[in-house]
């Protein structure tokens, strides 16, 4: 078992682009979870979602961030435009459930925004 | 809201049991007592749960307290590599895990 496959493992982009953050989730985990992890703001979830659907997104910032999970295997975080309040570590976890016996977390993507 | 409430700082000596406490004073009938660590530049790991009955696995023990309010995570011979945040959460089985600040644990040579 490979785990939770986050990609980049870093990325560095200028202010305004397009950044796009992936994740695969454990084979046969049914739900998906996206967090952010900053030194002010500590870990935040973002997004959830259970079988592809997204459930609660009450902790997505703003507009610019989006998240989609078009089948089982894959996820995607886009940001756009990106602004240098976005740098921060972002982790994907994935669980079996709701995660009754705990989440599986990748090694997260850290985002630099210039 | 934060539900719990634990040290920000701890040091414990190589070899030693490490006892991490948690406060939990309002924590509801439905609700697990979860522990996660993460070790530095990595993603969080789940440790262990449970609901009212003591827990052991093979990375830690967890003591909860007969009224619930409060909890311990006891790591029984500490190594280096058991330095990293550690983070108590309570919550429902089928809701979502928020993270609070931890408590930073130090093993020491």
């Amino acid at each position: 078992d490979a785990g939770v496959i986050q990609s980049p493992r870093h990325e560095v982009t200028e202010m305004g682009q397009e950044v796009t953050l992936r994740c695969k989730p454990i084979s046969g985990h049914n739900s998906l979870f996206w967090y952010r992890q900053t030194m002010m703001r500590g870990l935040e979830l973002l997004i959830y979602f259970n079988n592809n659907v997204p459930i609660d997104d009450s902790g997505m910032p703003e507009d610019r961030f989006s998240a989609k999970m078009p089948n089982a295997s894959f996820s995607t975080l886009k940001i756009q435009p990106s602004e240098p309040r976005d740098s921060a570590v972002y982790f994907c976890a994935s669980s079996w459930g709701t995660g009754e016996n705990g989440y599986t977390f990748g090694s997260g993507t850290r985002l630099t925004v210039v | 809201d934060a539900k719990t409430t634990q040290p920000t700082s701890m040091d414990c000596a190589e070899g030693r049991a490490a006892n991490l406490p948690c406060n939990h004073s309002t924590i509801s009938g439905n609700e697990y007592v979860y522990w996660y660590r993460q070790i530095h530049s990595q993603g969080p790991q789940y440790i262990i749960h449970g609901l009212k009955n003591n827990e052991t696995n093979e990375m830690a023990s967890l003591i909860i307290t007969e009224d619930r309010k409060s909890s311990t995570l006891i790591l029984p011979h500490a190594t280096l590599r058991d330095t990293a945040v550690y983070y108590c959460i309570v919550r429902p089985r089928d809701d979502k895990i928020i993270f609070g600040k931890g408590t930073r644990l130090h093993i020491l040579p």
